[in-house]
């Protein structure tokens, strides 16, 4: 079966550092990978998502970034974080188009 | 562009009551419709979805959904609600012709003994 895991759970991080959020998927190949960001009362905000191994599109311009250096591999980062970055990120992942999507604990971000 | 809108930001209902929760989606061609929960600080977990076919699906923990067309909805029910119900539901619309999965603002549900 298909599992997906992102970590870590929880970050605290002063303004202007870096910041590193990592996800995997097993149990299938070539998955479509997203990066959504929750705040509350404004549901799930789209932020990058993946096709294929290098190939990110971004949703909404903003201070982060994100790569897929490996086929189940999605990274989503920054070179200098700001307030505004705090929030639940939730990496997901489906077989293709149009199909069921699955999503990861999610990671806790605090910016401090 | 393609929307999905949850009317209720939040709803509280008597446990053992019927509960349900709206959604209506902008999109132009048939969708995909998806029903998600959400407890506190964790991922989202599928309750059901629609592809095609039967327009009322069923779908785990006793919840079930009805595809409208003609009123572009897919609102969520359950007959019965249970004190362990209360959590964060969200409504999506998987976007044909893309890779994109759109949600809701999502409903907050409140159950009271």
């Amino acid at each position: 079966s298909q599992t997906i895991h992102q970590w870590p759970a929880t970050l605290v991080q002063p303004v202007g550092s870096p910041l590193s959020l990592e996800c995997t998927v097993e149990g299938t190949s070539n998955p479509n990978l997203y990066w959504y960001r929750q705040a509350a009362g404004r549901g799930l905000q789209l932020l990058f998502y993946s096709v294929g191994i290098g190939q990110i599109s971004s949703e909404v311009p903003q201070n982060l970034s994100a790569s897929r250096p490996q086929d189940r591999q999605f990274i989503l980062s920054s070179k200098k974080l700001l307030l505004s970055d705090s929030g639940f990120y939730l990496c997901a992942w489906t077989s293709g188009y149009g199909n069921t999507i699955y999503f990861g604990e999610g990671s806790w971000l605090t910016v401090v | 562009a393609q929307s999905v809108t949850q009317p209720d930001i939040h709803i509280t209902v008597s446990e053992g009551a019927s509960l349900e929760l709206r959604c209506n989606y902008s999109y132009g061609a048939t969708p995909y419709l998806f029903w998600y929960v959400q407890s506190p600080g964790q991922g989202l977990q599928l309750l059901l979805k629609y592809f095609s076919g039967d327009t009322l699906v069923q779908g785990i923990k006793g919840f079930e959904a009805e595809f409208k067309r003609s009123q572009s909805s897919f609102n969520l029910r359950k007959p019965s609600v249970h004190w362990s119900d209360a959590a964060e539901y969200f409504c999506a619309v998987g976007v044909a012709g893309g890779f994109k999965t759109i949600f809701g603002a999502g409903t907050r549900l409140f159950v009271k003994a």
